[in-house]
């Protein structure tokens, strides 16, 4: 099973708005990363945890907050975001970070932010 | 330069034909070569990963890493429509670099 799923599927919010975008994998991975793909681009990534402690922000903008409960769950919290955030956001993790190990994403999170 | 340079198409062939996707990169750090597939509004979905230089076969998919000439291919045999979509080329270094660097992704159709 290489399943990572995503909930919602979709979201809309406000600018005032504050919302959350959730991630789980049961596969056992102890790496999990967030990305924000815009249309036609490839993915970016934003965050990566590594056995539950942030291990990369790409220099996120603080009105995304990740947050990871567990090794199976990984949350990105949304705060007075703009319209430019609208974007596919998708998550994915692979068995370790060090090198070797292939990720598995998601299907996505569609935000768009009015 | 692009670390990663991948022709964006769109690439549109007859089902049946062999399909050829390519991208080159820079960075000779790069060890790690994925291809992945992703469908309209969908994530993306692994379909090959290689470490070393030479072929790997899956199926109707063959991916082929040239590290002297920093150039990766991913072959589709015998194509069908269901393979309509974009083909993301993805790479990372062996530094410990938990950081994907992905191609722009070429948009494939397969006219049936």
């Amino acid at each position: 099973d290489t399943e990572v799923t995503q909930t919602p599927k979709h979201l809309v919010m406000g600018m005032t708005n504050k919302k959350s975008l959730k991630c789980e994998q049961h596969m056992g991975h102890r790496a999990m990363y967030w990305y924000k793909q815009k249309a036609k681009k490839p993915p970016e990534l934003m965050f990566v945890y590594s056995y539950e402690k942030l291990s990369i922000n790409e220099s996120v903008p603080s009105r995304f907050s990740p947050e990871c409960p567990n090794s199976s769950l990984l949350n990105l919290h949304l705060h007075a975001l703009q319209p430019e955030d609208s974007a596919l956001y998708l998550c994915a993790s692979s068995q370790e970070v060090r090198l070797g190990y292939e990720q598995y994403f998601g299907p996505g999170t569609r935000l768009t932010v009015t | 330069q692009k670390e990663v340079e991948q022709d964006p198409g769109p690439l549109s062939v007859p089902e049946g034909a062999i399909v050829s996707l390519n991208c080159t990169y820079s960075n000779s750090a790069f060890q790690y070569f994925m291809w992945y597939r992703q469908y309209s509004r969908k994530g993306p979905e692994l379909l090959m990963y290689t470490y070393s230089s030479g072929n790997k076969e899956d199926g109707r998919f063959t991916a082929q890493v040239d590290k002297s000439s920093k150039y990766i291919s991913l072959f589709i045999r015998d194509s069908q429509p269901s393979d309509s979509a974009t083909y993301l080329c993805a790479m990372r270094t062996n530094f410990g670099n938990e950081k994907l660097t992905f191609g722009t992704g070429t948009r494939l159709t397969i006219i049936p």
